[in-house]
């Protein structure tokens, strides 16, 4: 059954550093999305991306934060100067079309120290 | 403001017990409403999706509700496993597409011996 991937499943860095989480999405789907849960809170949108461009963004996701598509299968996260509340786990999600289901990935636990 | 609210926030139940999760949303207009459960440190997997005409909906143990009047779902789990340990998570999509999914805070389910 096809799934979504996330790589690494937890990464370790130290405030300031520069983090790129990697998902794969499910081959024949066009929406991807960026999700975050702090540990012990809900699930938070940070964005949303379709036909190569962002097309909605939370307040969460602010100039420390892009995300890119560079191939026809990677859809990454970047976050530029870590900060210690950035630590949570991200999810990467996608679906295939906008009505549809939306199916997430294991998730990337991010630890900033 | 578009909310989600689940209670109660944790349940321990003994095996093989039935419970029923509740779930309260003010997001409007509505689209669907989506169960999903999510193992510790897993990403969320869908449950079921109920739309604005449907009023009951099962698969396999797990049986959800909506009454879109009182914006009230539930969802009921027969004679529970110890593998139903997780959180379940209500998640209620507006309409107009995108990203406009509105996450419950979940409620942490426990089964025990």
């Amino acid at each position: 059954e096809p799934e979504v991937t996330q790589t690494p499943s937890h990464q370790v860095t130290q405030m300031g550093q520069e983090v790129i989480l990697r998902c794969v999405p499910i081959s024949n789907h066009l929406y991807f999305y960026w999700y975050r849960q702090i540990l012990g809170q809900k699930v938070e949108f940070l964005v949303s991306f379709y036909n190569n461009e962002i097309s909605e963004k939370s307040e969460i996701f602010d100039d420390q934060f892009s995300v890119e598509r560079p191939d026809g299968s990677n859809f990454t996260l970047k976050i530029r100067s870590t900060k210690l509340e950035d630590s949570a786990m991200y999810f990467c999600a996608s679906k295939r079309d906008l009505t549809g289901e939306l199916f997430f990935g294991e998730g990337s636990r991010l630890t900033v120290l | 403001k578009n909310q989600v609210e689940q209670s109660p926030q944790s349940l321990i139940i003994l095996e093989g017990k039935n419970c029923t999760l509740q779930c309260n949303y003010t997001v409007s207009p509505f689209s669907n409403l989506r169960w999903y459960k999510q193992d510790t440190g897993r990403g969320p997997v869908s449950l079921t999706i109920m739309t604005f005409s449907e009023n009951t909906k099962s698969n396999g143990r797990y049986t959800a509700t909506l009454d879109a009047d009182t914006k009230q779902s539930s969802l009921h789990i027969t004679a529970s496993q110890l593998s139903d340990s997780a959180s379940y998570i209500c998640v209620v999509t507006r309409t107009g597409g995108g990203n406009k999914l509105t996450f419950g805070t979940g409620t942490q389910l426990k089964v025990e011996l």
